[in-house]
C-alpha cells in the first residue's frame, strides 16, 4: 500500500541553524501538508499545498517557515532559523480526496 | 484557532470492554477523521466521515458524524491490548486546514 514517507527520522540542530525536512507525498495525490506536533501536546497544523502554492497557513507559520515542491515527488519544509521552541514532531501529510494520510514523522531536536 | 474539545482525555479500561469518545467544537465540519497515533508514530487515519448523520465501521471501530456537524464520536467495541496508544479526532471546515482534537489516550488492561 501506498505511503508518505520522511527524511530523516531525526534531526539535531544547534540554534539558529536553517534545516530542511523532506517528504515524498503518495504519489497520485494532490494536497500536501505540514504539521507539527510538541511532545506530548496535539498535532498542530503548519499548511496546506496544492497547485504548487500554498492554500492556508496556520499563524504558527511565520516567515521562518517556507514549503516548496522542488520537483515532482518531494515536499520539503525549511526552518530557516531554528529555534529551541522549534522542537518537536514534524508530520507531512498527503492527501487525494478529504482522507489525509500521515508520514511516519521527523523529529526535530533544537539544541 | 479552532478548538476541538475531545473527550475523555485518557481511559483505562479491562480487555474486552468496549470504549467510547467523542469530540465537539463549535463550527460545523465538512469532515471528520478519527486517528490513532503510537509513540514516536505518525497517526494512521482510522475512519473519515463525509455527511451529517453518516455512520462508518472498520472492524471492530465505529464512528458517527453528528447531525449537528459540531461532533462526532468514536467507539471501539471488544478492546485488545493492540488497540492501546492515542485517539485524535480532526475536523475540516470548507478550507483545506484540519484541526486536531486533544487526544484521548486508551489503556488496555489485559
Amino acid at each position: 500500500e501506498p505511503e508518505v514517507t520522511q527524511t530523516p527520522s531525526h534531526q539535531v540542530t544547534q540554534m539558529g541553524q536553517e534545516v530542511i525536512l523532506r517528504c515524498v507525498p503518495i504519489s497520485n495525490h494532490l494536497y500536501f501538508y505540514w504539521y507539527r506536533q510538541i511532545l506530548g501536546q496535539k498535532v498542530e497544523f503548519l499548511v496546506s499545498f496544492y497547485n504548487n502554492e500554498i492554500s492556508e497557513k496556520s499563524e504558527i507559520f511565520d516567515d521562518q517557515f517556507s514549503v516548496e515542491r522542488p520537483d515532482g515527488s518531494n515536499f520539503t519544509l525549511k526552518i530557516r532559523s531554528t529555534k529551541l521552541e522549534d522542537s518537536a514532531m514534524y508530520f507531512c501529510a498527503s492527501s487525494w480526496t478529504r482522507r489525509e494520510f500521515f508520514g511516519p514523522g521527523t523529529r526535530l531536536t533544537v539544541l | 484557532g479552532q478548538q476541538l474539545n475531545q473527550s475523555p482525555q485518557s481511559m483505562f479500561i479491562q480487555e474486552g470492554e468496549d470504549v467510547s469518545m467523542n469530540c465537539t467544537s463549535s463550527s460545523i465540519f465538512n469532515t471528520w477523521l478519527w486517528y490513532k497515533q503510537d509513540p514516536g508514530e505518525g497517526p494512521v487515519l482510522l475512519i473519515a466521515l463525509y455527511k451529517a448523520g453518516e455512520l462508518t465501521s472498520n472492524g471492530r471501530l465505529t464512528a458517527q458524524f453528528g447531525i449537528t456537524r459540531k461532533d462526532s464520536f468514536l467507539n471501539i467495541s471488544a478492546s485488545i491490548p493492540s488497540d492501546v496508544g492515542i485517539y485524535f479526532c480532526a475536523g475540516q471546515e470548507a478550507g483545506n486546514q484540519f484541526y486536531f482534537g486533544t487526544g484521548t489516550s486508551l489503556t488496555v488492561i489485559p
